[in-house]
């Protein structure tokens, strides 16, 4: 069964800093990569999409990959008191439809 | 980024009458539909895919015959929640796969169903 998995949180980091977010994922074929934004009581946004190793840049988000370890980040610099929401990561294996949702990890900025 | 409508936004019903919720994708055609379900501080729940022109799939334990699916169009795709009763009160989202490179999954912005 194809998992993400992903530290529920709640991550707390001061407004300004850095705010790290780290996803692994169990199917080694798996070919695309996201990171989406639920702010409470909404629907997921799309933030960031990553589909080869190395480090893909967005403004203040950053999407790492090395698909050797099965490892999936999203850094957020500068982090702002409206960055504050549950970060998903998403992953679609080769020749699939489906994407694969982690649980999300709850981020708070604090200001 | 691509946009996807979803209608209602809200609604409240009585137990045992039916609710149909669309969800429309703007400006992009959407072979591939997906419909979630969330509780509250609970993670998304792929409920089925809905394919343009054929039957939708259902995960395991979605009752087909309770949650209608109908992908009539390339735009379009509708779920009905028959003789709902409150244990089907939740966070309906539907989300569109893009058929261009990435395949990027745009989301609607979700029904709430309260069913009284």
């Amino acid at each position: 069964q194809k998992e993400v998995e992903q530290n529920s949180g709640p991550l707390s980091v001061p407004e300004g800093a850095i705010a790290s977010l780290n996803c692994t994922y169990s199917d080694r074929g798996s070919q695309s990569f996201f990171w989406y934004r639920q702010y409470s009581g909404k629907s997921p946004e799309l933030i960031m999409s990553i589909y080869s190793n190395g480090d893909k840049e967005d403004g203040r988000f950053t999407a790492q990959l090395n698909k050797a370890s099965q490892y999936v980040s999203l850094l957020i610099r500068d982090s702002q008191p409206s960055d504050s929401a549950t970060y998903l990561c998403a992953v679609r294996g080769a020749g699939s439809y489906q994407l694969t949702f982690g649980k999300g990890t709850k981020l708070s900025v604090i200001p | 980024g691509a946009v996807v409508s979803q209608h209602p936004s809200r609604v409240i019903c009585k137990s045992g009458t039916s609710v149909k919720i669309e969800c429309r994708s703007l400006d992009f055609q959407a072979t591939t539909m997906f419909w979630y379900r969330q509780f509250p501080k609970q993670s998304l729940m792929l409920m089925a895919t809905s394919n343009e022109g054929s039957k939708a799939t259902y995960e395991q334990g979605v009752e087909k015959d309770k949650f209608l699916i109908n992908h009539a169009s390339l735009t379009l795709s509708t779920l009905t929640v028959t003789s709902a009763h409150p244990e089907d009160s939740s966070f309906y989202i539907c989300s569109a796969r893009s058929t261009s490179p990435g395949y990027i999954q745009y989301f609607g912005a979700g029904t709430r169903l309260s069913v009284l």
